[in-house]
């Protein structure tokens, strides 16, 4: 069983640019969610993806963007970056239903210049 | 609004210690309250998690306290290890752990030799 895991592992971006972070789901998970964690806080909700369609979202504005393909892989976009997106973005599969709990991958680091 | 407050922010505690990190939470929807334990570069990890039916649970030297009257739940350590040294977070959930996850802001756990 593999697990989590997340593309590319840093990137650096300047201001105004746009981004494309990659995240494959555990085997067997259909649900992708996706967070930010800034330095020295917990991660955020950004929003999450289940059978290719946005399920609930946080408070994040809409140059904050995702996909969810058929074999569950997911995409985070981010258009117009600020130096505030600065952060680790991590990834986090799980099945749809309660009795489950989300699994992470190593996030991606990505700076902002 | 930070709906899950934790504390201590850092903890140091001597090799065969007690560690104790406490979590507060503010909406009574939340019904599953996991610990995730993250090492520096890497994503979180799941540690133990609990649901409001039951008032303790344990897996090997770690244990979650919770009271729901209180709104408060915490992790216990026991004999604590300098391989523990890492960030923990809370979280809580509504509808169970596959949904958004509300983290609190993590605690610094530094265990001395």
């Amino acid at each position: 069983e593999t697990g989590v895991t997340q593309s590319p592992t840093h990137l650096i971006k300047t201001r105004g640019q746009q981004v494309t972070l990659r995240c494959s789901s555990q085997s067997g998970h259909n649900t992708v969610s996706w967070y930010q964690q800034a330095l020295g806080q917990g991660p955020q909700f950004i929003f999450q993806y289940y059978r290719e369609e946005e399920n609930g979202r946080g408070n994040f504005p809409p140059r904050f963007s995702g996909l969810q393909f058929p074999n569950y892989s997911s995409e985070l976009n981010v258009n117009a970056l600020e130096l505030d997106d600065s952060a680790l973005y991590l990834c986090a599969s799980s099945l749809k239903v309660s009795t489950d709990t989300q699994y992470f991958g190593p996030g991606t680091r990505l700076t902002v210049l | 609004q930070q709906q899950v407050k934790q504390s201590p922010q850092s903890l140091i505690v001597q090799k065969g210690g007690i560690s104790i990190i406490n979590c507060a939470y503010e909406n009574t929807a939340f019904d599953y309250f996991p610990w995730y334990q993250q090492f520096p570069g890497k994503g979180p990890a799941l540690l133990i998690a609990i649901r409001p039916d039951v008032s303790e649970k344990k897996e090997g030297r770690f244990t979650i306290s919770f009271n729901k009257s209180a709104k408060q739940f915490s992790l216990h350590i026991m004999d604590s290890q300098p391989g523990d040294s890492a960030t923990y977070f809370c979280a809580a959930s509504k509808e169970g752990g596959s949904e958004k996850l509300v983290f609190g802001k993590g605690t610094k756990l530094t265990v001395n030799p």
